[in-house]
């Protein structure tokens, strides 16, 4: 089955610099990657995805890259603010596949 | 929109009682609904695929009889922690599949066991 590695596992930045945030997927059917944001005690919210058809997409402040080849993608937040500090997720999925596969999660604080 | 809500939030039972938390999808049909658990500081492990009238899609080392989860409806999944132990203690989350491949999650259940 699918294996997502996620790194790093602790993340701190100064606010106002950039959080880059890297997952690598093992197998190569999967076309879907989402990015989820978990709060502390609260459910994990999407906040951006890819397909696999794309190799770049951004909204605002986020964006995530895909390396179809490699079997990598990435969160970038740039201009991070406090409200960023949370627990990010990334994951995967394949054709034909709802089932999603979880990073181990990066815990990402933001110092002001 | 892609609201989903789960109930109860929290509960605490005695061990070897038994715990259902529902799950609903309130303004979209889900076909598709999964049930996670998370652990503290870990990350989301599926638990099973719940299909609308079908019999659930359990993941390997997860007790079928003891997870029982009946999807009766495109809006409602239930799970049921049959005869529960402090063990089984954990944040339970489920997601409702929308469109494509997106999944929307509820607010989570934090059960305990005593």
């Amino acid at each position: 089955g699918e294996n997502v590695e996620q790194h790093p596992s602790t993340l701190s930045v100064q606010e106002g610099d950039s959080a880059v945030i890297k997952c690598t997927y093992s197998d190569s059917a999967s076309n879907y990657f989402p990015w989820y944001k978990q709060e502390l005690g609260k459910r994990p919210q999407l906040i951006i995805d890819i397909r696999s058809n794309v190799g770049e997409k951004k909204d605002q402040r986020i964006a995530v890259t895909l390396n179809k080849t490699a079997k990598h993608f990435s969160l970038h937040i740039t201009e991070t603010q406090p409200e960023d500090s949370a627990v990010y997720f990334c994951a995967a999925s394949g054709l034909g596949n709802e089932k999603l596969t979880f990073g181990t999660g990066t815990r990402l604080t933001i110092i002001p | 929109g892609a609201v989903v809500s789960q109930h109860p939030s929290w509960v605490i039972c005695k061990s070897g009682t038994s715990v259902k938390i529902e799950c609903r999808s309130l303004d979209f049909q889900a076909t598709t609904m999964f049930w996670y658990r998370q652990f503290p500081k870990q990350s989301l492990m599926l638990m099973a695929t719940s299909n609308e009238g079908s019999k659930a899609t359990y993941e390997q080392g997860v007790e079928k009889d003891k997870f029982l989860i009946n999807h009766a409806s495109l809006t409602l999944s239930t799970l049921t922690v049959t005869s529960a132990h402090p063990e089984d203690s954990s944040f339970y989350i489920c997601s409702a599949r929308r469109l494509a491949d997106e999944q929307f999650f509820g607010p989570g259940t934090r059960l305990t066991v005593l």
